[in-house]
């Protein structure tokens, strides 16, 4: 186990609304990635938090969009849902030393469908 | 841009047969990194290996080995004796070194079903 959690684990909503992924990282870690896993399909960027500012993103609308705590833990919000983002939604932790070397450790992901 | 490509989509072998997953990357950075990610059927990703572009060693782990070769741009995966155990689906990712954060570029993935 790599010592990411995430919450919910599954998580059903219809159309329009609002829904919030949570993600705690592993211990000493202070960089957070989410990315979104279409089925079928290899993960997709997301954005990346380093102590509570975002500090990367990819091509994904402002209704996504997340936070950092002081405790590095991190949320992802996504506003007025749409049916194609179901997916399972992973978080990565990992503890920047410089040059991009950093492994990034997953959680066990939590899986949204939109009806 | 970057892209990994994982021609081959699904493979099925019977357990103790050698397998070999391919991993073809572009890039037009000279500094970057490889993984490959392990996926099974409970969804989370396991970190199987890095490796740094200037270093073309191949390494084994096992009954894993790696062949890196920057001049075909591929970094393959080879399981030796393969075992029921090693089904799941196999990502090769890239991460680009001189960027400010650190987004791993994913391939499609393959599946790899072991049989008994």
């Amino acid at each position: 186990e790599t010592g990411v959690t995430q919450s919910p684990t599954h998580l059903i909503k219809t159309r329009g609304q609002q829904v919030t992924l949570r993600c705690s990282s592993q211990s000493g870690h202070n960089t957070v990635s989410w990315y979104q896993q279409a089925l079928g399909q290899g993960p997709q960027f997301i954005f990346q938090y380093y102590r509570e500012e975002e500090n990367g993103r990819g091509n994904f609308p402002p209704r996504f969009s997340g936070l950092q705590f002081p405790n590095y833990s991190s949320e992802l919000n996504v506003n007025a849902l749409e049916l194609d983002d179901s997916a399972l939604y992973l978080c990565a932790s990992s503890f920047p030393s410089g040059g991009g070397q950093e492994t990034q450790y997953f959680g066990p992901g939590t899986r949204l469908l939109v009806l | 841009a970057q892209k990994v490509t994982q021609a081959q989509t699904e493979i099925s072998v019977v357990e103790k047969e050698d397998v070999t997953l391919d991993c073809v990357y572009e890039t037009r950075d000279t500094t970057y990194y490889l993984f490959w990610y392990k996926q099974p059927p409970s969804g989370e990703l396991v970190f199987l290996i890095r490796r740094n572009s200037f270093d073309e060693q191949n390494e084994i782990s096992g009954r894993y080995s790696w062949n890196f070769q920057k001049s075909t741009s591929s970094f393959n995966f080879t399981i030796t004796a393969s075992q029921v155990v090693d089904s799941a689906v196999y990502f090769c990712a890239l991460i680009l070194m001189n960027t400010g954060f650190q987004k791993l570029v994913f391939g499609t993935g393959t599946r790899l079903l072991v049989s008994p």
